[in-house]
This record gives structure tokens, C-alpha cells and sequence, in this order.
């Protein structure tokens, strides 16, 4: 059964940068046509969409994030990453690593979701 | 961008009852290469996270209910309940896959009343 599990510090201070990990199991992180990616929700608010990775290395990044953001892939550990840089307040949210339905294309819904890890960005 | 606007809000449907929810994009996400529209809802339970439901406007989930069904295509779309259960209460939430950034409408609570 697939599984996502996030992990990393809930708490970051202004200007840092937010660094999270999601460990796969279940299935390997390499197998064709799987893509992964970030999804993060603000207290009380809805979903955008961070960014998407293939284990190849490919990625693509919300524009509006696309400064700061940076998704890596550890095939090794089966892992992927999330690095977000010069945080601020507007960047406190639940962040869900999630996989995206198995196609060739990074275009395609969530179909697997972790349970999501709050990050509070505070001083 | 490719916005997506939900209504309503928030609605409240007698146990039994039908629910019906709205989702409207900013442009067509209408898929030429298979004729499919590039179109998902989710459910989010308090303290969840988001459940895919539907996929290509229509297509249910395995083991998701047939009282949930979704219709439409082009810029307009709709997510059915049939016959609102207590499990249903959530927020429902219409995304497009059809290009980058992938993008998601606001959300819709649903209640019994």
C-alpha cells in the first residue's frame, strides 16, 4: 500500500528557509510514470499547488513560487524534498507531499496524499 | 493563470437530499488529444487530507460512492451528491490539470441541515 509520510521542522523563522521531506513506501519512488509533488494549504484556507518532480530530476514549479521553491529527489532513500526559501508569515500552511495518478505527462490529479505537516513561520 | 471559481460557498442539504456544487474556469480545460477535460474533485475532511474523488470531470475514484458523480465540460462543471450522507459532510474542492501552475477553486462546505 502507498504511503507518504512528511517530516521537518513545524516551526521557521522569517527569512529562513523551510526545508521538508517526504518519505515514500509502498512502491518506488523511480517507477515509470510517477510523478511527485508539494501541495500546501493555509489555516482555514485552500490548496495551491507548490511544485511536481519526476525522479529523472524534472521540474516544475508554481511561477509564483518559483524563486524560492526547490523539490530534489533521493531515489536512494526514497525520498523527495521541499526548499523554501526567505520565508515570511504568508508561507505558514499545512504542507502535503501527495503523488500525482501515474501517467506520462506532470499534468494529472493527486491520487496519494500525506497526512500534511503544519509550518508555522514565526520569530 | 487558469482561475477556478466554486458555488457555492457553502450549502446546507437534508440528510437524503441532493447537493449540487459548482466549478467554473477561466478558460477551457478541455484536453484535444483525448477529448477529455483535464478536471478533479476532492474531498477534505477536517483534519484530512484532500481525497480525489472524480478525475476527467466524470470519472469516479475506486470505492468512491456512486452517489457522487460529476458532469460537464469545457469552462463549466458540476459535482453531484445524489443523496447526502453524514459522511459527506466536508469541503469540496474542483482543481484543472490542465496546465502549469495546476490550479484549484476555493472550496465548498457542505453541511446537513
Amino acid at each position: 500500500q502507498l504511503q507518504l509520510q512528511e517530516s521537518g521542522p513545524g516551526l521557521v523563522k522569517p527569512s529562513e528557509t523551510l526545508s521538508l521531506t517526504c518519505t515514500v513506501s509502498g512502491v518506488s519512488i523511480s517507477s515509470s510514470f510517477y510523478y511527485w509533488g508539494w501541495v500546501r494549504q493555509p489555516p482555514g484556507k485552500g490548496l495551491e499547488w507548490i511544485g511536481t518532480i519526476y525522479d529523472s530530476g524534472s521540474t516544475y514549479y508554481n511561477w509564483s513560487l518559483k524563486s524560492r521553491v526547490t523539490i530534489s529527489v533521493d531515489t536512494s532513500k526514497n525520498q523527495f524534498s521541499l526548499k523554501l526559501s526567505s520565508v515570511t508569515a504568508a508561507d505558514t500552511a499545512v504542507y502535503y507531499c501527495a503523488r500525482l495518478q501515474p501517467a506520462a505527462t506532470p499534468t494529472m490529479p493527486f491520487d496519494y496524499w500525506g497526512q500534511g505537516t503544519l509550518v508555522t513561520v514565526s520569530s | 493563470d487558469i482561475v477556478m471559481t466554486q458555488s457555492p460557498d457553502s450549502l446546507a442539504v437534508s440528510q437524503g437530499e441532493r447537493a449540487t456544487i459548482n466549478c467554473k474556469s477561466s478558460q477551457s480545460v478541455l484536453y484535444s488529444s483525448n477529448n477529455k477535460n483535464s478536471l478533479a474533485w476532492y474531498q477534505q475532511k477536517p483534519g484530512q487530507p484532500p481525497k480525489l474523488l472524480i478525475n476527467w470531470a466524470s470519472t469516479r475514484e475506486s470505492g468512491v460512492p456512486d452517489r457522487f458523480s460529476g458532469s460537464g465540460s469545457g469552462t463549466d462543471f458540476t459535482l453531484t451528491i445524489s443523496s447526502l450522507q453524514a459522511e459527506d459532510v466536508a469541503v469540496y474542492y474542483c482543481q484543472q490539470y490542465y496546465s502549469t501552475p495546476q490550479t484549484f477553486g476555493q472550496g465548498t462546505k457542505v453541511e446537513i441541515k
